[in-house]
């Protein structure tokens, strides 16, 4: 199984939106509705942010949106804050698991 | 509030076998329901799934690590263990248990523990 790709970054400045691409292959993002996403601070664990390619957890903002089409799947942040600034990473079920390589987010 | 917490040695010599604990708190292991997984992080660099564990026992590895990989449950200690054989310096990361609500998210984590391969 190889990993998902992700761009390596992506950047935007405070309230702009900006959106995350994970692609795979009709083996895993595109053959199951079982997309995740997660934040990672440094030195922290990861957050389960959207779950289902499209639902949130309790507590996550609303600013978080998730989104498949095909093989690709998408993460929205609408309204950047600072907080927001971190390592994103998606995550396909394939019968195993595969993550994406992650995405470095920079609120400018 | 469920909690995890891994356990066990910070620093493994090449060749001999990784092993880590993790500890489930808030929530029974045996109440089902769940897959318990074993994630890592090498520094600096993504996260790569290792593998799970139902309750029962049954388990499911990363093709790609599965040769090295087990993975067990104690349900009397709300545990599950990996045990990665042959470590290399490669194995050096952090090493985080989560769980898994069946289909592939994880909603749960350990603060995760480094483990360095090194001689």
């Amino acid at each position: 199984q190889s990993a998902l790709t992700q761009p390596r970054s992506v950047s935007g400045s405070p309230g702009q939106s900006v959106t995350i691409s994970c692609t795979g292959t009709s083996s895993d993002v595109g053959g199951y509705n079982y997309v995740s996403w997660y934040q990672q601070h440094p030195g922290k664990a990861p957050k389960l942010m959207i779950y289902d390619v499209s639902k949130r957890p309790s507590g996550v903002p609303d600013r978080f949106s998730g989104s498949k089409s095909g093989n690709t799947a998408s993460l929205t942040i609408s309204g950047l804050q600072a907080e927001d600034e971190a390592d994103y990473y998606c995550c396909s079920y394939a019968g195993s698991r595969v993550f994406g390589g992650g995405t470095k987010l920079t609120v400018l | 509030q469920v909690q995890l917490q891994e356990s066990g040695p910070g620093l493994v010599k090449p060749s001999q076998t990784l092993s880590l604990t993790c500890t489930v708190s808030g929530g029974s292991i045996s109440s089902g329901g769940y897959y318990w997984s074993w994630i890592r992080q090498h520094p600096g660099k993504g996260l790569e799934w290792i593998g799970y564990i139902y309750y029962s026992g049954s388990t499911y590895y990363n093709p790609s690590l599965k040769s090295r990989v087990t993975i067990s449950v104690d349900t009397s200690k709300n545990q599950f263990s990996l045990k990665l054989s042959s470590v290399t310096a490669a194995d050096t990361a952090v090493y985080y248990c989560a769980r898994d609500p069946k289909g592939g998210r994880f909603d749960y984590w350990g603060q995760g523990t480094l483990v360095t391969v090194s001689s």
